[in-house]
């Protein structure tokens, strides 16, 4: 079974602060995901990668950035928190144009 | 932006009854897919229909696909309370290769009465 864990359940952080998700998937997916899901507005794309050091922008990129330094793992950072990046953040990964796998999420809140 | 469309966006049924639900896209696709979130959880595949295709079945799930109309509708037959949740199209963009994000609906939320 494909295994995506995010590093967080929940989350509380100040505004301005520099915060960083974690998503790890346990399958060698090539691709991997950031997506943010708000009432009445569903799930958006942030930002993805299709390889190592590779990153793409997605609809809303601006406020965060991205990193992925091995395979396995794709970081989402708020370089300066705000209170509108309240949301919760869903990391998800596959394989060329199939199925994508979702960890649990993260609820973060920024005060 | 968005690409798929739910309707409806609420529905609430009786256990056993049928649960259909509706999603409309804008652009070509190359495959389709359904996912099911339960309340503050992640989401959870349920089926994907490549643009060839124009049905699927699995389990108590139905999937067609109408690429004329681009549309989509999901089944669920015999309805259980565990059912209850939001069921949300998602359409992976015919962008001429390479991966691209899904573009995901609003949502359905169905709740399965007892």
């Amino acid at each position: 079974d494909v295994k995506v864990t995010q590093s967080s359940r929940y989350l509380v952080k100040r505004t301005g602060e520099k915060v960083f998700l974690e998503c790890v998937q346990d399958m060698d997916h090539e691709n991997m995901f950031w997506y943010r899901q708000d009432p009445g507005l569903g799930l958006r794309l942030i930002y993805f990668s299709y390889d190592v050091k590779m990153k793409e922008k997605g609809d809303i990129p601006e406020g965060y950035s991205v990193s992925r330094e091995k395979k396995e793992r794709f970081s989402l950072i708020l370089e300066s928190a705000s209170t509108n990046q309240t949301s919760m953040y869903l990391c998800a990964s596959n394989i060329g144009l199939d199925t994508q796998y979702f960890g649990p999420g993260t609820r973060l809140t920024v005060l | 932006s968005q690409q798929g469309e739910e309707d409806p966006q609420a529905l609430s049924i009786q256990e056993g009854e049928n649960a259909t639900m509706n999603c409309s896209y804008k652009t070509s696709i190359n495959n389709l897919q359904w996912y099911r979130q339960n309340s503050g959880r992640g989401l959870v595949h349920l089926i994907l229909i490549r643009s060839n295709e124009r049905e699927k079945h699995s389990g108590r799930l139905r999937v067609t696909l109408d690429t004329s109309k681009k549309s989509s509708s999901l089944l669920i037959t015999a309805s259980r309370a565990a059912d209850t949740a939001s069921y949300f199209c998602a359409t992976d963009l015919n962008s001429g290769g390479g991966a691209d994000g899904l573009t995901f609906g609003k949502g359905t939320h169905l709740i399965i009465q007892p």
